[in-house]
């Protein structure tokens, strides 16, 4: 089935340690985000790819940092985690980044730092 | 400030009954209005999208409005189901150059046998 593929479905990870969010789309869009969800929030953009070989800053981008070396992987690397990145990760895409505001979300990756 | 802001929090409701949530936006300039549904421990899913020249959607059991003067939007669902319940969520989408979405906090939403 088509679609985002995240990885991995849940983490428990130690205040310190450096960590990568796997993301992967099958659907050939040209962008690409990641956010994160907490109790009693909306989504928050962390960063965002436009296209493969560009990215951008979100809402909420410090402690975290993303690459796009082609159009279907979108890793995001938390490299000191700390106990207030605590939530749950969504990576999305769509077909461009245009107004048309349909995103793909993938199943999320939850991630405990403790 | 652009913000969504969505109403009730959480919903209860037996299975049949109708239901209507409502979403408040102050975003500016508006391009578009999406309401998404996420399943518990799932990513979210679109349900519709209202453009700004749009008044009312249906898609299935689902119908949304929308009331740009107002800047208000309502998801209405019918005869509900079991499989209904879930956090529904409204996104607006910023016109211009640089796409913004904001994105309201949800309502969740219970349907009780």
């Amino acid at each position: 089935i088509a679609g985002i593929t995240q990885a991995p479905t849940s983490q428990i990870l130690a205040a310190g340690r450096r960590m990568t969010l796997r993301c992967t789309q099958d659907m050939r869009h040209n962008a690409m985000y990641w956010y994160r969800q907490d109790l009693g929030l909306g989504l928050r953009l962390i960063h965002y790819s436009n296209t493969a070989g560009t990215t951008g800053k979100g809402e909420v981008p410090d402690g975290y940092s993303v690459s796009r070396a082609n159009t279907d992987d979108f890793p995001l690397t938390l490299a000191s985690a700390v106990p207030s990145q605590t939530s749950v990760y969504f990576c999305a895409s769509s077909e461009d980044s245009l107004n048309t505001g349909e995103l793909f979300f993938g199943e999320g990756s939850r991630l405990t730092v403790l | 400030k652009n913000q969504v802001e969505q109403s009730p929090q959480s919903l209860i409701i037996l299975e049949g009954k109708n239901c209507t949530l409502q979403c408040n936006y102050t975003v500016s300039p508006f391009s578009n209005l999406r309401w998404y549904k996420q399943d518990t421990g799932r990513g979210p899913v679109s349900l519709t999208i209202m453009t700004f020249s749009e008044n009312t959607k249906s898609n299935g059991r689902y119908t949304a409005t929308l009331d740009a003067d107002t800047k208000q939007s309502s998801l209405h669902i019918t005869a509900s189901q079991l499989s209904d319940s879930a956090s529904y969520i409204c996104v607006v989408i910023h016109s211009g150059s640089a796409r913004q979405l904001t994105f309201g906090s949800g309502t969740q939403l219970t349907v009780l046998p």
